[in-house]
């Protein structure tokens, strides 16, 4: 069964930093997509940045971007500039099949978190 | 454009009470899921459906069923309720569009006293 990890369950960044997350995952598949998502106090999950695995750049998206080594079976997010705004917990997920997008291939499995903190 | 809706944001139970949770999606999406969270874990499956008409069990059906009214709405119902079941639950549909995203509610707190 594939499983996600995230080894910290707490962060914690000085305001204009850069901080890392790690994720790591187990699977014997070839094609699948990876995840971060944001969830602040208010709990709304929000998609940070996505990874296809077939893809070998690694994805950015302004202040976020990935280190995306798939032999190592590793997914780390890497946030840049950290903002008070960025305290949040940050969740890696992982979703097994990018065939039929429905149904359990739809399924994200996630990691249990971490909870980073922004000090001003 | 709502997105995904859920209601009740935040519900308080008795041992034994029953309950459904709602869920509605206005983005013409197939696929629905059902998740809960507790503290210290990530988010787990309940239950899925791949369409209208179909639902299947996820990681953590026990004492749960689904129905899967119509392509927007996917209901919960908690006919039983249990202390374990406190948790925060979140609805989530998919699109093919964006890299397969999941789009999720805004979550409800679930608490069986």
């Amino acid at each position: 069964a594939q499983t996600v990890t995230q080894s910290q369950p707490e962060m914690s960044v000085q305001e204009a930093e850069t901080v890392t997350l790690s994720c790591t995952y187990d699977t014997s598949e070839s094609d699948y997509y990876l995840f971060w998502y944001k969830q602040p106090p208010s709990r709304q999950m929000i998609l940070v940045i996505r990874q296809e695995a077939y893809k070998q750049q690694n994805a950015t998206e302004n202040r976020f971007s990935v280190n995306f080594q798939k032999a190592a079976k590793s997914f780390s997010l890497k946030i840049s500039d950290s903002q008070l705004g960025d305290a949040a917990m940050y969740f890696c997920a992982y979703r097994p099949s990018q065939g039929w997008y429905g149904g359990s291939q739809g399924n994200l499995i996630f990691g249990k978190g971490t909870k980073l903190s922004v000090k001003p | 454009n709502a997105g995904v809706t859920q209601t009740p944001k935040f519900q308080v139970l008795k041992t034994g009470q029953s309950m459904t949770l709602q869920c509605a999606q206005d983005m013409n999406h197939n696929s629905m899921y059902w998740y809960r969270q507790d503290p210290g874990m990530g988010l787990r499956l309940i239950y899925y459906s791949a369409s209208e008409g179909t639902t299947d069990k996820g990681e953590v059906p026990n004492g749960y069923n689904v129905s899967r009214l119509n392509k927007r709405e996917f209901s919960l119902r908690l006919e039983s309720a249990a202390p374990s079941q406190t948790s925060v639950y979140f609805c989530a549909s998919i699109t093919r569009d964006r890299g397969y995203e999941q789009y999720f509610g805004p979550g409800t707190r679930l608490t069986v006293t």
